[in-house]
């Protein structure tokens, strides 16, 4: 099974600052990884997929890119909006699993 | 546009099983992927399994083997998670999720509300 980590747990970042957050693939997983947005209460939402599309209607502040196993999530600057929790989600093989990172939580500094 | 309503909140007892149920309408039902992934309260995301609501077939995460059944209802259009033999742990809420597009099983493009399986004696 292909293990997800992400760094680093918690980032704390003031708004309007920029927010690179890590994810690593214990094998690769050639472009077959995904990002998502979760806030307390609520679905996750899909904002990166490929490594580096974004979904429709994100903001072009967010910004993936990688492939193989080093992967990068980007907000360019942050809005109050974007505080939250961020995963990635590997969907290289068939049959799965398609697993998660452990997430990384921004946060307001 | 897509839409996925899944069953109300459950609480059930140690050894007992739970059946979520998760309606979609707004798109063919049977040409989706869809997912079923969990959280444990405070706890990150944890992916259970996939089903294709064509011919029904299915992958489970390891962990869960032996443990879950996932079916659909293709009259109906609405998938069926099914956890057997609940513990404590197994307190979180479920989502189910549909792949973002045909070809891709593995992105996950639109998620249901969620349904809270609370496991307690």
């Amino acid at each position: 099974e292909i293990v997800m980590t992400q760094s680093p747990a918690t980032l704390s970042v003031s708004p309007g600052e920029r927010a690179t957050l890590s994810c690593r693939a214990s094998q690769s997983v050639s472009s077959n990884l995904a990002w998502y947005q979760q806030k307390p209460g609520q679905a996750p939402r899909l904002l990166i997929y490929g490594a580096s599309t974004r979904a429709t209607g994100i903001p072009a502040r967010f910004s993936g890119s990688g492939s193989g196993t080093e992967f990068t999530l980007t907000i360019s600057s942050l809005q109050s909006e974007d505080f939250a929790v961020y995963y990635c989600q590997q969907y290289n093989n068939w049959p799965p699993p398609f697993t998660f990172g452990p997430g990384t939580k921004v946060d307001i500094k | 546009q897509v839409q996925l309503v899944q069953s109300g909140a459950e609480v059930k007892k140690p050894g007992a099983s739970v059946k979520v149920s998760c309606k979609a309408s707004g798109y063919t039902f049977t040409s989706y992927y869809m997912h079923w992934v969990r959280q444990a309260p405070g706890q990150g995301l944890e992916w259970m399994g996939i089903i294709n609501p064509s011919g029904g077939s299915t992958s489970y995460a390891q962990k869960f083997q032996g443990r879950v059944t996932m079916t659909r209802d293709t009259s109906t259009s609405t998938v069926y998670m099914e956890l057997s033999s609940l513990r404590s742990e197994d307190t979180a809420v479920y989502y189910c999720a549909r792949a973002l597009v045909i070809a891709v099983a593995g992105t996950i493009g639109y998620w249901g509300q969620g349904t809270l399986v609370t496991v307690s004696s």
